[in-house]
């Protein structure tokens, strides 16, 4: 079975820090992993996905996360936080063969001034 | 491009009361999925169809919950009878192919049941 933790529902960030969300896997099987961001009032949108090529993936907006397969992790980064990027993010994983992804409860970044 | 699209995006009713929810897929996109979320239990999968056929619908709460979908570009998720708990934020999303993962969202229909 496949699941997913992401570490602290909320995280808050200054404008032009680091910003770290954080999200472990488990799975059965090798799993492809994505990361989603719902802004307020609006539906989830692909921020990046890992199917087993490049480890670390690159997104859209300046996010990129690196697949850990010894720490089961998937972490999101970008190197500087901008207001536009409040929003909830959301981690997901499906296992190959079942290909429906099961979300974690999603981390709400707050970014301050 | 259309993206998914949901109706109504908001509802208010009383419990009770029958709800229809409604979405129209992106064309060419032959998945549809319906999510539900609540704050108590984040982001569930609540059925699933391939080509109009539902495949998994372990995630429907019970009897009061039915979904169909007639036709590539049209599904319905219906609660007869509604009740307080039903409240949350329903989704929809497609995709055109499964074993990408990727799913297209619509912006949600919002149920507020009294």
């Amino acid at each position: 079975a496949q699941s997913v933790t992401q570490l602290g529902s909320h995280v808050s960030v200054s404008e032009g820090a680091l910003v770290l969300l954080r999200c472990n896997y488990s799975s059965s099987v090798p799993p492809y992993l994505f990361w989603y961001v719902q802004y307020p009032n609006q539906g989830l949108q692909l921020l990046l996905k890992y199917t087993s090529a490049a480890t670390l993936v690159k997104g859209i907006n300046g996010f990129e996360a690196e697949f850990k397969k010894s720490e089961t992790s998937f972490h999101l980064t970008k190197p500087s936080a901008h207001m536009s990027d409040a929003a909830e993010y959301f981690c997901a994983v499906s296992e190959r063969g079942s290909y429906i992804p099961t979300f974690g409860r999603g981390t709400s970044l707050i970014v301050h001034p | 491009d259309a993206g998914v699209i949901q109706s109504p995006r908001h509802e208010v009713t009383e419990m009770g009361q029958e709800v229809t929810l409604r979405c129209k897929p992106i064309s060419g996109h032959n998945s549809l999925f319906w999510y539900r979320q609540t704050m108590m239990r984040g982001l569930e999968l609540l059925i699933y169809f391939n080509n109009n056929v539902p495949i998994d619908d372990s995630g429907m709460p019970e009897d009061r919950f039915s979904a169909k979908m007639p036709n590539a570009s049209f599904s319905t998720l219906k609660i007869q009878p509604s009740e307080p708990r039903d409240s949350a934020v329903y989704f929809c999303a497609s995709t055109f192919s499964p074993s990408s993962g990727e799913l297209f969202f619509g912006e949600g229909s919002r149920l507020t049941v009294l």
